[in-house]
């Protein structure tokens, strides 16, 4: 299975700090995606990048894919308290579906 | 916008119940997925399709069925409940054939069994 790894697990940090997430995964992919949940509800689509794109870009969310080291992050600028929630990364396969981590926890204070 | 609508938010169910938990999008989506999420372990692949009347089992479908009979609906259904199948259950849809689109998901079902 192509299962991301998301680090670390929970993320602490003030209103305004800028907060990375990261994604380790075993296996060649032809996309990785992130997606965030709030508490208790469902998950919802924030970016996505292919295996052939290194670094993209949405508002203050910045993502980069680096296929060799089989790892991405996820960075959020400028944190706000709205920004708490769980993110996740789900990995796809050529030939399999997509498998999600079990997704870091942010939590920002404000 | 994409929607997904799961049917019940909460349940309460006794051991040895049959449980139907309903799911409907309304983008036409040809895929649809069941997952389940419980802390720690991220969402676990139960079960998915591609197509109306067609299944497959993901990575825990033991305990679990499905029933896709039209395109917009996708149901799961526990056979026979257990405490161990108290969870949050997401429904899922994705458009086209091609693996790895974007998904698409319902507020979730939280699920006790008592």
């Amino acid at each position: 299975s192509q299962q991301g790894e998301e680090d670390p697990q929970a993320l602490s940090i003030q209103e305004g700090e800028n907060a990375t997430m990261n994604c380790s995964y075993k296996t060649s992919i032809n996309n990785l995606q992130w997606y965030r949940q709030n508490s208790g509800r469902g998950l919802v689509h924030l970016i996505l990048i292919r295996s052939n794109e290194r670094e993209k870009h949405s508002g203050r969310l910045r993502v980069t894919l680096d296929t060799s080291k089989k790892s991405s992050s996820l960075l959020i600028t400028a944190s706000r308290a709205a920004d708490t929630a769980s993110y996740f990364c789900a990995t796809s396969a050529w030939s399999e579906d997509m498998r999600f981590g079990a997704g870091t926890r942010l939590t920002v204070k404000p | 916008d994409v929607k997904v609508t799961q049917s019940s938010r909460y349940l309460v169910k006794r051991t040895g119940e049959k449980v139907f938990l309903e799911c409907v999008q309304d983008m036409d989506h040809e895929n649809m997925f069941w997952y389940r999420q419980d802390p720690g372990l991220g969402l676990r692949l139960i079960y998915f399709s591609y197509d109306v009347k067609m299944k497959e089992k993901g990575d825990i479908p033991e305990g679990y069925s499905v029933s896709r009979e039209k395109k917009e609906r996708f149901s799961l259904i526990l056979e026979s409940a257990s405490t161990n199948q108290t969870s949050m259950y997401l429904c899922a849809s994705s458009l086209g054939e091609v693996r790895g689109n974007t998904i698409y998901f319902g507020e979730g079902s939280w699920l006790t069994v008592v």
